[in-house]
């Protein structure tokens, strides 16, 4: 069963625009994991944080973890094309046995020129 | 590096008939999984290696079968395949299993069963 889920399920912005998700889970995690898959591609690794983490940047991704709300956002500032994308977040499957990755069903972002 | 790939890319199949995708990494990772993706579903995990000859059950493991012989291959097959297992397959890799190391996937194989 899913962990984490996205919200919105889909987004349409102007180019240079921010770009906004969240991701809600049920149980306890140690760490939290953003991926970006592009059409017709397998999934990308963007930015991994931990449990003790309260943001993270990288380039212009930046992430945010709330452990008390169980949620994480990703936003994507200037967005350009190139990140019409979907976004998964991904946390472990259970919390006793932190060997397996839960997908949520993904934000679809389109950036429009 | 190439990475992770995956043979075959595309692939009709009537019910029935049967087909093994290949999955191969030149990490050195010693876990492999394979996941299906239906459209609003996400990934859902199907099985999982933790080593070289060993298999475990993901989510949804019914109609596949698993083997990883060697440590670079996982093999995902598909002994009678039915309408139902039509959808994109993606293998990944990892360092290690759990949320603390990244996965790495493979472009998919979109598997059409009429």
């Amino acid at each position: 069963s899913q962990q984490g889920e996205e919200d919105p399920q889909a987004l349409s912005i102007q180019e240079g625009e921010n770009a906004t998700m969240n991701c809600s889970y049920k149980t306890s995690i140690n760490n939290l994991q953003w991926y970006r898959q592009n059409s017709g591609r397998g999934l990308v690794h963007l930015i991994l944080i931990r449990s003790n983490e309260r943001e993270k940047h990288s380039g212009r991704l930046r992430v945010t973890l709330d452990t008390s709300k169980k949620s994480s956002s990703l936003l994507i500032t200037a967005s350009r094309a190139a990140d019409t994308a979907s976004y998964f977040c991904a946390t472990p499957a259970r919390r006793s046995n932190d060997y397996k990755l839960s997908f949520g069903a993904g934000t679809t972002v389109t950036v429009r020129a | 590096n190439a990475g992770v790939t995956q043979t075959p890319k595309f692939r009709v199949l009537k019910t029935g008939q049967s087909m093994t995708l290949l999955c191969a990494q030149d990490m050195n990772h010693e876990y492999m999984y394979w996941y299906r993706q239906d459209p609003g579903m996400g990934l859902r995990l199907i099985h999982y290696s933790v080593g070289e000859g060993t298999t475990a059950k993901g989510e949804v493991p019914d109609g596949y079968n698993v083997s990883r012989l060697k440590k670079q291959n996982f093999l995902l097959g598909l002994e009678s395949a039915a309408p139902s297992q039509t959808s994109v397959y993606f293998c990944a890799s990892s360092p290690l299993g759990g949320s603390s190391y990244e996965q790495y996937f493979g472009p998919g194989t979109r598997l059409t069963v009429t």
